[in-house]
């Protein structure tokens, strides 16, 4: 199976901080990395796939990159609502692994 | 607009086997842009790809689940369904299903909302 690491695991910020997430796979995975957003009691939310595409509907503030083993996920001016955990997960080979989750917090 | 949603029993004993199943509406199973998969998350921990099918039946599965894990589709019923046999209190946990694009440069785009399901006497 092919490892994902994300750091930190934890991030405490402001609103209109920019904030950056990062995922490590265990192999190249090419660019098929997905980014998720999930909020308490409510599934997951595609927010970016294909490492850097935006999902229908994201807000742009949303943004994706990387390719092989390193990828970030960055949001350029947090909002209220951006509070939540985010995963990182793979594509590329199955089974799909996820990243163990970071969970972003207002400070 | 795809829409999952899952059923079954959410209290299960030790020992026993696991059954949920997920209905698909606004769109057909047999589509050959999907493989349906289940996800779950214990409380408070990750996410962990449980296993996919396809709607011909064939399947995928997380190797550290493979020997208790059963997905089986219904194409009749645009369901599918999930058995886990030997459960312990390991196994509490939010169980979702969802889409598993064919295409490998895609995300899942569609869940169902989840549900719990608790091990215990």
């Amino acid at each position: 199976d092919i490892q994902m690491t994300q750091s930190p695991s934890s991030l405490s910020a402001s609103v209109g901080d920019r904030v950056t997430i990062t995922c490590r796979a265990s192999q190249s995975i090419s660019s098929y990395l997905n980014w998720y957003q999930q909020k308490p009691g409510k599934a997951p939310k595609l927010l970016i796939y294909a490492a850097s595409s935006l999902q229908s509907g994201v807000p742009s503030r949303f943004s994706g990159s990387g390719s092989g083993t390193d990828f970030t996920l960055t949001i350029s001016s947090l909002q209220p609502e951006d509070f939540a955990t985010y995963y990182c997960q793979q594509s590329y080979s199955t089974p799909r692994t996820f990243g163990q989750g970071t969970r972003l917090e207002i400070k | 607009q795809l829409q999952l949603q899952e059923s079954g029993p959410g209290l299960v004993k030790p020992s026993e086997t696991l059954s949920l199943t997920c209905t698909v509406s606004g769109g057909s199973i047999s589509s050959s842009s999907y493989y349906w998969g289940w996800i779950r998350q214990p409380p408070g921990k990750g996410l962990e790809w449980i296993g996919s099918i396809y709607y011909s039946g064939s399947t995928y599965y997380n190797p550290s689940l493979k020997s208790r894990v059963t997905i089986s589709v219904d194409t009749s019923k645009n369901q599918f369904s999930l058995k886990l046999s030997s459960v312990t209190a390991a196994d509490t946990a939010v169980y979702y299903c969802a889409s598993d694009p064919v295409a490998v440069n895609l995300g899942v785009d569609y869940w169902g909302q989840g549900t719990l399901v608790t091990v215990s006497s």
